[in-house]
C-alpha cells in the first residue's frame, strides 16, 4: 500500500541527547513535510522540502535538523538545543504546495 | 503572509444537529484551502479541498464547506451530526508564491452529544 510511514510510534529522549526521526513516503511525492503539534496550538511547520537535497525552515526551525538525500525519506533531527521537544510530530508529503497532503500517523515525543 | 483563524476551539452539538465548524483566511493571493480531521493520537486525513473550481466543496463523510471571498470565509457544514464525528478539526492554506506548504489554523475540536 502507498503511504508514509513514521517511525518510531513513541520516542523517549533523556536531556541531552539528540534524537532521529523517521519518514518514508512511497507515493513518489516531491515535497515533504515536517510540522509538531501541541495542544491547543494546531500544527506549526519546522522545515520543509520541495526537492532532493534542497530544503527549507518553517516557523519553528530552531533546535531542529533535517535532510533530503532521497526523494522517499525525511527525516527530522532532534537535537539537545531544543529546549520543550515533547510534542507530537507528524511528517507529510504532496505532489505539490495546492495538493493534498498526505500525512503519516505521528511520533510522540517525550523528554524524560 | 498567510494565516487562518479557527474560531472556537471546542464545539458541542447534540446528535442529528447542524455541525458549523468557522475558518477564515488570510492571503495575499488567490488561496488553495483544506479541512482536515484528526482522531486521537493519529495523522491527518483530508476532508475536503477548494482549489478555485466551484466555490461549493462536498468532502467526504457529508461534509462540505463553501469558499466565500468576500468574507474571506470556508466554513465547514454538515447538516446532521453523527457520534463518529467527534474528532479535531483543522483548517489550512496555501498559495501560489512565497512558502509553499500548508498553514494550520489551531483547530476545532467538536464533541457530538447522545
Amino acid at each position: 500500500d502507498g503511504g508514509i510511514t513514521q517511525s518510531p510510534k513513541y520516542l523517549f529522549r533523556k536531556e541531552g541527547q539528540n534524537v532521529t526521526l523517521s519518514c518514508e513516503q512511497n507515493l513518489n511525492h516531491d515535497a515533504m513535510y515536517w510540522y509538531r503539534q501541541d495542544p491547543g496550538q494546531g500544527l506549526r511547520l519546522i522545515y520543509y522540502s520541495q526537492i532532493v537535497n534542497d530544503f527549507q525552515k518553517g516557523d519553528i526551525a530552531e533546535g531542529y535538523s533535517v535532510s533530503r538525500e532521497k526523494k522517499e525519506s525525511f527525516p527530522l533531527t532532534v537535537t539537545s538545543a531544543q529546549k520543550n521537544p515533547t510534542a507530537f510530530y507528524l511528517c507529510a508529503s504532496a505532489d505539490s504546495f495546492n495538493t493534498e497532503a498526505f500525512f503519516g500517523q505521528g511520533t510522540r515525543l517525550t523528554v524524560v | 503572509a498567510q494565516s487562518v483563524t479557527q474560531l472556537g476551539s471546542h464545539v458541542s452539538v447534540s446528535e442529528g444537529a447542524l455541525v458549523l465548524l468557522r475558518c477564515n483566511y488570510s492571503s495575499s493571493v488567490p488561496p488553495y484551502l483544506f479541512w482536515y480531521v484528526q482522531y486521537p493520537n493519529q495523522g491527518l486525513q483530508l476532508l475536503l479541498k477548494y482549489t478555485s473550481a466551484a466555490t461549493l466543496v462536498k468532502g467526504i463523510n457529508g461534509f462540505e464547506a463553501e469558499f466565500k471571498k468576500s468574507e474571506t470565509s470556508f466554513h465547514l457544514t454538515k447538516p446532521s451530526a453523527h457520534m463518529s464525528d467527534a474528532a479535531e478539526y483543522f483548517c489550512a492554506v496555501s498559495m501560489d508564491t512565497g512558502r509553499r506548504a500548508l498553514t494550520f489554523g489551531s483547530g476545532t475540536r467538536l464533541q457530538v452529544q447522545p
